[in-house]
């Protein structure tokens, strides 16, 4: 099946850093992506969505200016957590939709822990 | 093989007909997500279930964990085109808080 990558894995930084996690699609293209956060014990909350060649589409209560999105390429996408604090630790996810024909399928990348300290 | 498995990947039901989804895990479960994706868009968190025998209920659906909390179920009541797209269970092992999918499940409601 389709594959979908994230680097890094695990990060730690110091507060004040700033943090780029990569998403890439290995053997198909994405026009969409997906980020996701979820905090310890908790769901899953959609961060925003990343089209390839326009501006990422941010939900509510999320600061564009604090994650950055780039899609620059039908494979990749990056979110870059700009002056991380503590509060920032978090699980990362993406996925990437593919599209064939009518049927749409997404999958999820393994996820970016990130420890801020 | 795979940790989580869900079951049918496809689905395709008259409209007010009643359906299963079903995740089963090979090793204990500490929580089990259920997410549902409608095309195009991101996932929406349905219900999280982390008791052994725990029932939850929203609006038309109901989601089960079983006494072992390995196996959970998904069940839709009188089923309805907006009902239709794409379920996906999610598997807390508890060892470092990700979640591991099940491939979904392509749920298609015919009016």
């Amino acid at each position: 099946g389709a594959v979908v990558s994230q680097h890094p894995s695990r990060v730690i930084c110091k507060s004040g850093t700033s943090v780029k996690i990569e998403c890439r699609s290995l053997d198909f293209q994405a026009t969409t992506m997906f980020w996701y956060r979820q905090f310890p014990k908790q769901s899953l909350m959609l961060m925003a969505t990343s089209n390839e060649g326009s501006k990422a589409t941010y939900e509510q209560g999320v600061e564009k200016d604090k994650f950055l999105i780039n899609h620059a390429s039908l494979t990749l996408s990056t979110l870059t957590v700009t002056s991380a604090h503590p509060e920032d630790s978090s699980f990362y996810i993406c996925s990437a939709r593919l599209l064939a024909g009518y049927l749409e399928t997404q999958y999820f990348g393994p996820g970016t822990r990130l420890l801020v300290l | 093989s795979q940790e989580l498995e869900q079951s049918p990947q496809s689905l395709i039901v008259q409209e007010g007909k009643n359906l299963t989804i079903n995740c089963t895990s090979s090793k204990t479960l500490y929580g089990l997500y259920w997410y549902k994706q409608k095309y195009g868009e991101g996932l929406i968190f349905l219900m999280m279930l982390q008791k052994g025998g725990e029932e939850k209920s929203h609006e038309k659906i109901t989601a089960k964990l079983d006494e072992k909390k390995q196996q959970s179920s998904l069940h839709i009541t009188a089923s309805q085109p907006s009902h239709a797209g794409i379920y996906l269970c999610g598997a807390d092992y508890g060892s470092q808080g990700n979640l591991i999918f099940g491939k979904g499940t392509k749920l298609s409601v015919k009016p």
